[in-house]
């Protein structure tokens, strides 16, 4: 069954560095996500994007963030300047399949970023 | 706001025995509603799909849906030990494919 794979599985960097996490959808998938959920803490949705642009984000999802697809692939999460609230472990999703709506999400395994 | 509510527990149920999650929303264009299952450092897993009013069944586990109230349930029949794990509701508005989820309940199946 298809998967989507995020990369890498956990990142440490230092306060003020730019990290970027790395996700491959599901190849028919259209739609695509970033979650993130504090160590104990629910599953806090960061951003969406379609048709190669953001469709909504939330209050967390602030200046220092952004995200890209570079190619037919991938799907980027970049923080710039990375605080030591950022550490968290870090859910790409894509749902979509053919650019249906109401199809489940599907996790990736997640990336744990520990800022120190 | 799009609220979507769970009791966060902690529920604990013997094993085997019926272990019943509930989940209540708020936006009453929310067109689709599913159940993920999360163990601890985990990523959320699909259980569960449901669209319209009802019960749906998957093997040990059934989604009732009934959107005049915005009610979603659980239910986990013949509750096992590898049971025990957050469990996550969500609802999908289908304007922009958005999803939302609640807090978690987090469920324990007592040996």
């Amino acid at each position: 069954e298809p998967e989507v794979t995020q990369t890498p599985s956990h990142q440490v960097t230092q306060m003020g560095q730019e990290v970027i996490l790395r996700c491959v959808p599901i190849s028919n998938h259209l739609y695509f996500y970033w979650y993130r959920q504090i160590l104990g803490q629910k599953v806090e949705f960061l951003v969406s994007f379609y048709n190669n642009e953001i469709s909504e984000k939330s209050e967390i999802f602030d200046d220092q963030f952004s995200v890209e697809r570079p190619d037919g692939s991938n799907f980027t999460l970049k923080i710039r300047s990375t605080k030591l609230e950022d550490s968290a472990m870090y859910f790409c999703a894509s749902s979509g399949r053919g650019g249906a709506v109401n199809s489940p999400l599907h996790f990736g395994n997640g990336t744990r970023l520990t800022v120190t | 706001q799009k609220e979507v509510e769970q009791n966060s527990g902690p529920l604990s149920v013997p094993e085997g025995a019926i272990a019943s999650l509930n989940c209540t929303y708020s936006d009453r264009v929310s067109q689709s509603f599913f159940w993920y299952r999360q163990y601890s450092g985990k990523s959320p897993e699909l259980i569960m799909s449901i669209y319209s009013n009802g019960d749906k069944e998957d093997g040990r586990f059934t989604a009732q849906l009934n959107k005049a109230s915005q009610y979603v349930s659980l239910l986990i029949r013949d509750s096992q030990p590898s049971d025990s794990a957050t469990y996550l509701c969500a609802v999908n508005i289908e304007t922009g494919n958005q999803f939302y989820f609640g807090t978690g309940t987090s469920l324990t199946v007592i040996p």
